[in-house]
């Protein structure tokens, strides 16, 4: 069974600051999606990223980016210039390629942006 | 495009009692999602639809929750009884097609249940 791990419950970081997030997971696929997922408290999932494991070249999307180390089975989020509103918990998501496409998520970190 | 709308929001219901919440996906989404999210930790896969149909539904306690999608559209999860370890958000997703490279599950905001 596929897991996936978040090592940080909190971090915080001061605003316009860049702050990584790390996640790792295990699998024994060797095709299949990564995510990040923001949650504010509001509760909605917020799809911030996505990386494709047979893509080689790290996902991007505005200042958002991470860091995917397929052979060490690792997937890190960096945030760049942290704004307040990037307050709020994120979560790695694992999902197959095929088959039931769950989302598998880790436990979570909570980012506090200070002013 | 309207988003995946849940109701109620939040619900407290005593130990016992029943508890039903409400799902309506995104229009055309075939599949749909219901996840367990207790305080602390991710959310948990309860039960996938495709359509009508159940895909997986391996970590549903079947003694006490209940799911069902009629006509492949509108989802109802139920609980009954509840239990004071039920207290959590229950989410619902849905996503176009199942099988697909390019498939991203859309959330609704959630319900909270506290079970006291």
């Amino acid at each position: 069974a596929q897991t996936v791990t978040q090592s940080q419950p909190e971090m915080s970081v001061q605003e316009a600051e860049t702050v990584t997030l790390s996640c790792t997971y295990d699998t024994s696929e060797s095709d299949y999606y990564l995510f990040w997922y923001k949650q504010p408290p509001s509760r909605q999932m917020i799809l911030v990223i996505r990386q494709e494991a047979y893509k080689q070249q790290n996902a991007t999307e505005n200042r958002f980016s991470v860091n995917f180390q397929k052979a060490a089975k690792s997937f890190s989020l960096k945030i760049s210039d942290s704004q307040l509103g990037d307050a709020a918990m994120y979560f790695c998501a694992y999902r197959r390629l095929q088959g039931a496409q769950k989302l598998v998520f880790g436990q979570g970190t909570r980012l506090t942006i200070n002013p | 495009e309207a988003g995946v709308a849940q109701s109620p929001r939040y619900k407290i219901i005593e130990k016992r009692q029943s508890v039903a919440f409400w799902c309506n996906p995104i229009s055309g989404h075939a599949t749909l999602y219901w996840y367990q999210q207790i305080l602390g930790q991710g959310p948990k896969l309860l039960i996938q639809f495709q359509n009508n149909g159940v895909v997986d539904d391996s970590q549903l306690p079947k003694d006490r929750f209940s799911a069902e999608r009629l006509k492949g559209v509108d989802s109802t999860l139920k609980i009954q009884p509840a239990k004071l370890e039920d207290s959590a958000v229950y989410l619902c997703a849905s996503s176009f097609q199942q099988n697909t490279r390019n498939t991203e599950a859309f959330f609704g905001q959630g319900t909270r249940l506290t079970v006291v």
